[in-house]
């Protein structure tokens, strides 16, 4: 079972709101990761957990705050978002964090409107 | 820092037909790894094949394969015997164990498969 889990599917919140995005999967990944997609552009790195520890940050803003409650849980709490921050949002998972040559398994996103 | 470079923003054949898509990538590193993601649209991002530098064969995945030129860091994709399926976005991506856990993805190619 190679799957990533995203809820929920879309997500519609105003600048003041504060939500969150959840991942979940139950492959026995100990590497899972946030990106950022924007239409018919790649995906964006936003961060990486190794072990259920923060081990990259690429410079997000504090509006986003991931969580890492056990190995198979990702949470992403948004809070006082831009309009500019609607994108799809993209969970992943990878094996063993310690190799980086380790296949990538997407979700299928959430994707978020803000208004 | 390494580059992937997907000089073909779209591309349209007819079914049935053999379609290549290009990627070069640019590093300084002996050791990395190369992949080709599909993502259909409003669909999940899936692997299709992947690529170890150290490997001269070429990876061959069913109808999809790779034409992997390391000393010109060229990594195509050949997809023989289209299909309506296959219409999507692939990304070219590169990773390397000095690249920590990063995703280098290339712009993508929208692929359309006509009837």
């Amino acid at each position: 079972d190679t799957e990533v889990t995203q809820t929920p599917k879309h997500l519609v919140m105003g600048m003041t709101n504060k939500k969150s995005l959840k991942c979940e999967q139950h492959m026995g990944h100990r590497a899972m990761y946030w990106y950022k997609q924007k239409a018919k552009k790649p995906p964006e790195l936003m961060f990486v957990y190794s072990y259920e520890k923060l081990s990259i940050n690429e410079s997000v803003p504090s509006r986003f705050s991931p969580e890492c409650p056990n190995s198979s849980l990702l949470n992403l709490h948004l809070h006082a978002l831009q309009p500019e921050d609607s994108a799809l949002y993209l969970c992943a998972s990878s094996q063993n964090p310690a190799m980086q040559q380790e296949t990538q398994y997407f979700g299928p996103g959430t994707r978020l409107l803000v208004l | 820092a390494q580059t992937v470079t997907q000089s073909q923003p779209e591309m349209s054949v007819q079914e049935a037909e053999t379609v290549t898509l290009s990627c070069t990538y640019d590093t300084s590193e002996s050791n990395y790894y190369l992949f080709w993601y599909k993502q259909p649209p409003s669909r999940q991002m899936i692997l299709v094949i992947r690529q170890e530098a150290y490997k001269q064969q070429n990876a061959t995945e069913n109808r999809f394969s790779v034409n992997f030129q390391k000393a010109a860091k060229s990594f195509s994709l050949k997809i023989s015997d289209s299909q309506l399926g296959d219409t999507a976005m692939y990304f070219c991506a590169f990773i390397s164990p000095q690249g920590a856990q990063k995703l280098v993805f290339g712009q993508g190619t929208r692929l359309t498969i006509n009837p």
